[in-house]
């Protein structure tokens, strides 16, 4: 079964700094998820990505397949970017149709 | 579109008590699913559904029930609630399983005494 670790578990920012949220696992996957929940509670998907680099907006999301790693960025960021970040991937190698393994999340704070 | 959407937003309930959570989605989803969310805890998954009339265990399924009645519907059944369910219940659907984007409802916040 898959197994995902999110570093760090808590970040605290300046608004401007550029963030980096990292996420490894531990089976090969066609596809992984970042999402983004909100203080209210919402979760919201930001991307979903199999290689590569995707970009919207201010963030970022690269993956390396080989590595099993994946990053999220957050460019010039703002309070509004503050908000818990969850990686996700399917349980076990290939499919997905059995839901996600989660991250544990990383909880992002950026002041003014 | 509403989206996803779930009902009740919170609930209490006490020991031994049974309640159903309600899922909806208006996308003409094949794939749904139950996830609850503990503190210092990663989603889990509860149960799933690939399609109208079909259910399946996820990662946690002991004490839940499921049932897909019909496909915009995916319901949630706890018989005879414990502490231990004390927890905040998403569902999210997707067009297929695999690598399609889920769409998560805003929760259910549920507390057992």
């Amino acid at each position: 079964k898959n197994e995902v670790e999110q570093s760090p578990q808590n970040l605290t920012a300046q608004e401007g700094e550029f963030i980096t949220i990292n996420c490894s696992y531990s089976v090969g996957i066609s596809a992984l998820h970042w999402l983004q929940q909100h203080p209210g509670g919402g979760i919201v998907s930001l991307f979903m990505l199999s290689s590569g680099k995707k970009k919207h907006g201010r963030l970022i999301a690269t993956i390396n397949i080989q590595e099993k790693h994946s990053s999220l960025h957050i460019t010039a960021s703002h309070p509004r970017d503050s908000a818990v970040y969850i990686c996700a991937v399917p349980p076990y190698s290939g499919g997905g149709a059995d839901g996600l393994t989660f991250g544990k999340g990383t909880h992002l704070i950026i002041q003014p | 579109n509403a989206g996803v959407t779930q009902t009740p937003k919170f609930r209490v309930l006490k020991t031994g008590q049974s309640m159903t959570l309600l899922c909806a989605q208006d996308m003409n989803h094949e794939y749904m699913y139950w996830y609850r969310q503990d503190p210092g805890m990663g989603l889990r998954l509860i149960h799933y559904s690939v399609g109208e009339g079909t259910t399946a265990k996820g990662e946690v399924p002991d004490g839940y029930n499921v049932s897909r009645l019909k496909k915009q519907n995916f319901l949630l059944g706890l018989e005879s609630a414990a502490p231990s369910q004390t927890s905040v219940y998403f569902c999210a659907s997707s067009y297929f399983g695999g690598p399609y984007e889920q769409y998560f409802g805003p929760g259910t916040r549920l507390t057992v005494t």
